[in-house]
């Protein structure tokens, strides 16, 4: 299995507190990607990076923001929760093309916001 | 833009019934196909795949075809067992998107003695 770990795996917050998601890889991967997972919807793409320092927007962007530093981790800020957001987080990774373009899935993280 | 249709679940089968859950998909170009599968409380798990047209990904007894004429990749298996139960994603990558995943809504497989 690939190397990918998500924290925290379960999360109750408010509406309105900022939350932030971890994903953390050791596989060196450098493609890292966030989805949710809605029932009826399947996962959808909320935002990616392609390396350090590099990231850009998916389908379903607004409200959130990514950040990475390191080639390791890849952080998910809900800035302001609003009941919308409760959802299943999943973390992706891939080696991209060179690696025959396959996503490795983290565990996911389950937000509940009230 | 891009697109994946899967057919709508739930389905349920008996054990040692044969499978087939339909996908097609638009998308330019020449897609890389995916069929992920995600038992209950976990992350997705790549299934199979098939990069080019008329290939045929296998794993673990399920199969599916790269169909570029009808743009189908439907997944099959021969005999399912209960521990088949889960659901099954189809997805894509388009050329040139930075290995991003284009996904189907899922079909729930149940399968029973």
């Amino acid at each position: 299995d690939a190397g990918i770990t998500q924290s925290p795996r379960h999360k109750v917050t408010e509406t309105g507190t900022p939350v932030t998601l971890r994903c953390h890889q050791t596989e060196n991967h450098r493609y890292m990607y966030w989805y949710r997972q809605d029932p009826g919807h399947g996962l959808r793409l909320i935002h990616y990076s392609y390396g350090v320092k590099d990231t850009d927007k998916g389908e379903v962007s607004d409200g959130y923001s990514v950040s990475r530093s390191k080639t390791e981790d890849f952080l998910l800020t809900l800035e302001s929760a609003t009941s919308s957001q409760t959802s299943v987080y999943f973390c992706a990774i891939s080696p991209g093309l060179a690696g025959g373009e396959t996503q490795y899935f983290g565990p996911g993280t389950r937000l509940l916001v009230l | 833009g891009d697109s994946v249709t899967q057919m709508e679940g739930p389905v349920t089968l008996s054990e040692e019934a044969f499978l087939t859950i339909n996908c097609t998909y638009t998308a330019t170009g020449y897609p890389s196909l995916f069929w992920y599968v995600q038992y209950p409380g976990e992350g997705l798990q790549l299934l199979l795949k098939a990069t080019k047209a008329d290939d045929k990904g296998s794993n673990k007894g399920f199969e599916a075809t790269y169909r570029k004429e009808t743009t189908s990749f439907h997944l099959e298996k021969g005999s399912v067992q209960v521990s088949d139960s889960a659901v099954y994603f189809c997805a894509l990558i388009s050329t040139g998107t930075a290995s991003k995943l284009t996904f189907g809504t899922g079909t729930r497989l149940q399968v029973t003695l």
